[in-house]
């Protein structure tokens, strides 16, 4: 069964420092890794994605994650936070190529990121 | 901008109510996704249909009912909940085979 883990619950950094937030992943095969932010009482919107090939990913808002296979890790990076980051930020692992099946994604239990002035 | 829609934002009702919430895609995504969301939780998966015929149904209980009309289109049909059920339903849609979906902004359900 596939899992994820985000090991912190909270992170708070100050505006323009660096951030990074961890990700580890149980999968049986090549797994389909994401990132995604909600803002408070809003959806989910998708930072990054990574399914194969490079295994640093660039994605919107400045963010990127580097997959590494041998720590089965999918951290995410910011090098200067704005005060418009603070938000609740999952990772989230997908299985496919189940018959007839759509896509299914399975979120770790997410890290809320705190900005301070 | 979401292209996945959903309505209405905000639905407060009773415990012998019924009621519905609505989902909407234009992307020609063919799979459809109702997940249930409690304060402070990730995302739990409830339904996926997928070509418009319902392919997994992570044991939810029957006071929840989803429909998919089109490939457009997914209800979610609401009958004697109970407060527990109070939380964000998000809808979701996504090609099949790339993984990646796309989130409404969710329908805030609060069951008195």
């Amino acid at each position: 069964a596939q899992s994820v883990t985000q090991p912190d619950i909270h992170i708070t950094v100050s505006e323009g420092a660096s951030l990074e937030l961890r990700c580890n992943y149980s999968y049986g095969a090549t797994p389909y890794l994401f990132w995604y932010v909600q803002s408070p009482g809003q959806g989910l919107q998708l930072l990054l994605k990574y399914f194969s090939g490079d295994t640093l990913v660039q994605g919107i808002k400045g963010f990127e994650a580097e997959f590494k296979r041998s720590q089965s890790s999918f951290n995410l990076r910011k090098p200067s936070v704005h005060w418009s980051d603070a938000a609740e930020y999952f990772c989230a692992v997908g299985s496919f190529g189940i018959k007839a099946a759509g896509n299914k994604l399975t979120f770790g239990g997410g890290t809320r990121v705190l900005v301070k002035p | 901008d979401t292209e996945v829609t959903q309505t209405p934002k905000h639905l407060v009702m009773g415990m012998t109510n019924k009621k519905s919430l609505k989902c909407e895609q234009h992307m020609g995504h063919r799979a459809m996704y109702w997940y249930k969301q409690k304060a402070k939780k990730p995302p739990e998966l409830m339904f996926v249909y997928s070509y418009e015929k319902l392919s997994i149904n992570e044991s939810v209980p029957s006071r929840f009912s989803p429909e998919c009309p089109n490939s457009s289109l997914l209800n979610l049909h609401l009958h004697a909940l109970q407060p527990e059920d109070s939380a964000l339903y998000l809808c979701a849609s996504g090609l099949r085979g790339t993984g990646e979906l796309f989130f409404g902004e969710g329908s805030r359900l609060t069951v008195l």
